[in-house]
C-alpha cells in the first residue's frame, strides 16, 4: 500500500533563516505531488504541484520554491523565512487529478 | 463568486442525529468531488468521493451530488462526538485544478 512521509512535524525557526521541508510518497510511481499550507483557522492554499521528476507548477508567487529531485521526492525551501510564512505545511499525493488525493501528516511551521 | 463554498459554521447537532454539509460550486463542467474530515492540528484524511449525479453510501456517510444544481452535500448518519471536525469540499474542475472549500467546522454535542 501506498505511505506518505513527512518531517518534521514541528519546526520553529527565526525570521530570515533557510528553510526545507521534505516529502517522500512510497508504494507507488510517478505520482503527482503538492504542497499546501493552511493559516490558523483557514483553508487550504495550494502552493505548488509537480507532475513528474524536475517538473514543477507554481500556484502563488512567494519566497518559497519547490524542487522534485527524485520521482517521489518533493522538497519546499526558502532561503530567507518572513513571518507570514507560518502555517500548517502539507504534503499530498494522487496518481489521477480524478482520483482523491491523500495527505501527508504535515509540518507545523512556527516563525519567531 | 469563489470557485467552491461552504459554511464556515460552526454546525451544532446533537448526538444521533443527522448531520448535513453542504458545498457548492462555480465551475459547470467539474468532474470529481471529495470529501475530506479534518481533525483539530490534524491533516484532512479522505471521507468519500462522488462521480456521478445521486447518492452514495457508506456507512454512516453518504455524498449526494446534484450538477444540475451545482452542489454536493455529505450527510452523516447517527452523529457521534467523534465527528467533531473540519469538513472539506473539494472539487475537480473542467481545468484540471483541484479547489479545496473552506470547510465547515461541525460540533457534535452529547
Amino acid at each position: 500500500s501506498q505511505t506518505i512521509h513527512q518531517w518534521p512535524a514541528t519546526l520553529v525557526q527565526p525570521v530570515g533563516s533557510p528553510l526545507s521541508l521534505e516529502c517522500t510518497v512510497e508504494g507507488t510511481s510517478n505520482p503527482n505531488l503538492y504542497w499546501y499550507r493552511q493559516a490558523a483557522g483557514r483553508g487550504l492554499q495550494l502552493l505548488f504541484y509537480s507532475v513528474g521528476i524536475g517538473q514543477i507548477s507554481s500556484e502563488v508567487p512567494q519566497n518559497l520554491s519547490a524542487s522534485r529531485p527524485q520521482d517521489r521526492q518533493f522538497i519546499l525551501s526558502s532561503k530567507k523565512l518572513l513571518l507570514s510564512d507560518s502555517g500548517f505545511y502539507l504534503c499530498a499525493w494522487t496518481l489521477d487529478t480524478n482520483q482523491p488525493q491523500h495527505f501527508g501528516d504535515g509540518t507545523r511551521l512556527s516563525i519567531l | 463568486q469563489k470557485e467552491v463554498e461552504q459554511n464556515s459554521g460552526p454546525l451544532s447537532v446533537p448526538e444521533g442525529a443527522i448531520a448535513s454539509l453542504n458545498c457548492t460550486y462555480s465551475d459547470r463542467g467539474s468532474q470529481s468531488f471529495f470529501w475530506y474530515r479534518q481533525y483539530s492540528g490534524k491533516s484532512p484524511e479522505l471521507i468519500m468521493f462522488i462521480y456521478s449525479n445521486g447518492d452514495k453510501e457508506d456507512g454512516r456517510f453518504t455524498a449526494q451530488l446534484n450538477k444540475a444544481s451545482q452542489y454536493v452535500s455529505l450527510l452523516i448518519r447517527d452523529s457521534q462526538p467523534s465527528d467533531s471536525a473540519t469538513y472539506l469540499c473539494a472539487i475537480k474542475t473542467s481545468y484540471d485544478k483541484v479547489i479545496f472549500g473552506p470547510g465547515t467546522s461541525l460540533s457534535v454535542i452529547p
